[in-house]
């Protein structure tokens, strides 16, 4: 079946103690991307990546990191969690941008 | 740089009556547009888009949208709302010299009376 999966679903953690959100496509997609959603804001993308080793800031990169060593992967990466970086995240993925993107499930991230 | 405007965060229509969700959006270069819906606790799913060509947009579920560029306008519509239809909607752009930055607008809920 043609997913994205991403991992963990929920997640609470505390101030500054660094996590790692994973998100896996089986789709072949070169793109994909990061967004968190927030009430009243819609949808806002964080980082995306046009295929392996090329990543590129969206919106609101400020506090979060990326990396794309495979084409399947597409890790975010908080070094020092805050608490206006609770949220629900998306990862995405897409054959190329501009075309429809595939969205995970979410992440519901809580940070104390 | 682009930006999306989705005039109404709720809207309340009748199961039967006609759906119409509205978006703006500023560009400087030709648009891709999309609309996507989320039902609650789940992902976004694309409901239609619009590349290039015919500006009248089919989707998916009977929905449909039209691009009117004179009025930088993406209104989604649907002529006969379901309850199935209750969902929050998102309208999306895209441009074409930054493929890779797709700008949300701020959502509608939409509810569905009987």
């Amino acid at each position: 079946e043609a997913q994205v999966t991403q991992n963990p679903r929920y997640l609470i953690t505390v101030t500054g103690k660094k996590l790692t959100v994973t998100c896996s496509q089986n789709m072949n997609h070169e793109y994909m991307s990061w967004y968190r959603q927030d009430p009243g804001l819609g949808l806002r993308q964080i980082y995306y990546s046009m295929n392996v080793e090329v990543t590129d800031k969206g919106d609101v990169p400020e506090g979060y990191k990326v990396s794309r060593k495979e084409k399947r992967n597409f890790p975010l990466i908080l070094e020092s969690p805050s608490p206006n970086q609770t949220s629900l995240y998306f990862c995405a993925s897409s054959l190329t941008p501009g075309v429809e993107q595939y969205f995970g499930p979410g992440t519901r991230l809580t940070v104390t | 740089a682009q930006s999306v405007t989705q005039l109404g965060s709720h809207v309340s229509v009748s199961e039967g009556a006609l759906v119409l969700l509205r978006c703006n959006y500023s560009s400087s270069v030709p648009p891709y547009l999309f609309w996507y819906v989320q039902y609650p606790n789940q992902g976004l799913q694309l409901l239609l888009k619009y590349t290039t060509g015919a500006t009248l947009v089919k989707g998916i579920n009977g929905f449909e949208a039209e691009f009117k560029k004179s009025e930088t306008s993406f209104h989604l519509t649907k002529p006969s709302a379901h309850m199935s239809d209750a969902a929050e909607y998102f309208c999306a752009v895209s441009e074409s010299d930054s493929w890779g930055k797709l700008q949300f607008g701020a959502g509608t809920q939409v509810v569905v009376t009987p």
